[in-house]
């Protein structure tokens, strides 16, 4: 079955600039997550979605990030006001059930974001 | 303060010995702990987890050993094969299931 995609792969903008980063989870996971990823560290831990509410948004590093997920499904991670230090690999992951620790995150393949 | 550390960024390995990769943490609330692999350009995938309760956990060729009481786990791999090269992550689930709390990784290279 299809996993987890996103879209762009690949997004280049210019700093100050507003920028939307798309994730479509394995059809029927309840649970969402974002992570970033920056050169040389591990997947840091944005924010986390249980159906359609944010859960868990203690990752998310200022007021300049923001996500959604109006129908439980599709989330969008929107970035305002870009600033050089964003630059990384956004990653999105889904699980079936929400709140349970010990379900497996199954990853997409990222949004290089570089803000030039 | 990084709460899973992966002290060792690469390791290399001939085709056919042992790959030994090793996580430590901090947080002793910590109760359930995952290794994943990472390809360039693909998103980690999950390879094996291990709970609190146990202190081994078998799948094929990998094997996850947790020590608690010094708050260190490791990832045997045996016998090593050149498909295995990828950048391991060693990750901590939070209490809440809301994250997980990732190493830095390590980068193993199998030779033939």
């Amino acid at each position: 079955g299809a996993g987890v995609s996103q879209t762009p792969s690949n997004k280049v903008t210019e700093k100050g600039k507003y920028v939307e980063l798309r994730c479509d989870p394995i059809s029927g996971h309840t649970a969402l997550y974002w992570y970033r990823q920056s050169l040389g560290q591990g997947p840091e831990f944005l924010i986390y979605f249980q159906g359609t509410g944010a859960a868990d948004d203690s990752g998310l590093p200022n007021d300049r990030f923001f996500a959604v997920r109006p129908e439980g499904s599709v989330s969008t991670l929107k970035i305002q006001r870009t600033e050089r230090g964003d630059s990384a690999v956004y990653l999105c992951a889904s699980s079936p059930t929400a709140g349970t620790f010990t379900d497996t995150q199954y990853f997409g393949p990222g949004t290089r974001l570089t803000v030039l | 303060d990084q709460q899973v550390k992966q002290n060792s960024p690469s390791l290399s390995v001939q085709e056919g010995r042992i790959s030994i990769l090793n996580c430590d943490y901090t947080n002793s609330m910590f109760d359930y702990f995952l290794w994943y692999k990472k390809y360039p350009a693909e998103g980690p995938t999950f390879l094996i987890s291990i709970s609190s309760i146990k202190d081994k956990n078998e799948d094929g060729r990998f094997t996850v050993f947790l020590n608690k009481s010094a708050k260190h786990l490791s990832l045997h791999i045996v016998p090593s094969q050149p498909g295995d090269s990828a950048v391991y992550f060693c990750a901590a689930s939070n209490q809440a299931g809301t994250a997980l709390i990732f190493g830095k990784g390590t980068t193993l290279s199998v030779s033939s």
